[in-house]
């Protein structure tokens, strides 16, 4: 079946460092790929996504990239802020019926001023 | 605009006692619906998703259940609540090919 895998962390960063989550993922076809990030106590919302190869999506400093090639969707972002602290999961959207998602396990980031 | 309300927030319930979650969503029509739940420091377990009124689709076996009695209404529930329960529930929706939104979540606590 399809599967996402994801670096598992914690990540800790120090504000203002580069970030890069890893996400590589195993699907039939050509799945539309997402991030979503999770703040404490909250539902997920939706970061990014892309919906073909090649594509970059981006949103609020972050990007990532669709790379049919490796099968990834990494996770970027210049210069970490302390509001990033959160959980990140990637994710892909099946084809089909019910077109379900499927989530990797989620990457703790805790950014220290 | 489309928004999806969960309730309620927070519950605190003993084992052996019933459950019922409501997640409703606003402003879309005919959306699928799905059920997670969130261990404490794990990731997402898809428990059930909806593709249409009375229209359940399981992914694990489990001693919960779900029903959609109306085309934006999805309950989950359980006849008896297992300390394995305790969890965060998330209801989430998307049209038909499109982006998956998620509710704020009820945290449920088995004692």
């Amino acid at each position: 079946g399809n599967s996402v895998t994801q670096m598992e962390g914690p990540v800790t960063l120090s504000e203002e460092a580069f970030l890069t989550i890893n996400c590589t993922y195993t699907a039939t076809g050509y799945p539309s790929l997402f991030w979503y990030v999770q703040y404490p106590g909250e539902g997920l919302q939706l970061l990014l996504k892309a919906t073909k190869a090649d594509d970059k999506g981006s949103n609020k400093g972050f990007e990532a990239t669709y790379r049919k090639e490796t099968t990834s969707f990494h996770l970027e972002k210049g210069s970490v802020q302390v509001s990033d602290s959160a959980v990140y999961f990637c994710a892909l959207r099946e084809e089909g019926y019910g077109q379900n998602f499927v989530f990797g396990p989620g990457t703790r980031l805790s950014v220290l001023p | 605009s489309q928004t999806i309300h969960q309730w309620p927030a927070t519950l605190v319930q003993p084992v052996g006692s019933p459950l019922s979650l409501e997640c409703t969503v606003e402003g879309t029509s005919n959306p699928n619906l799905y059920w997670y739940r969130q261990a404490a420091g794990r990731g997402l377990q898809l428990l059930f998703y909806s593709v249409g009124i009375g229209q359940i689709s399981s992914e694990v076996p489990q001693n919960l259940s779900a029903s959609r009695p109306q085309d934006r209404q999805f309950i989950l529930s359980s006849k008896k609540l297992l300390l394995s329960d305790s969890g965060f529930y998330l209801c989430a929706w998307s049209s038909r090919g499109k982006t998956q939104y998620f509710g704020p979540g009820t945290r449920l606590l088995v004692l």
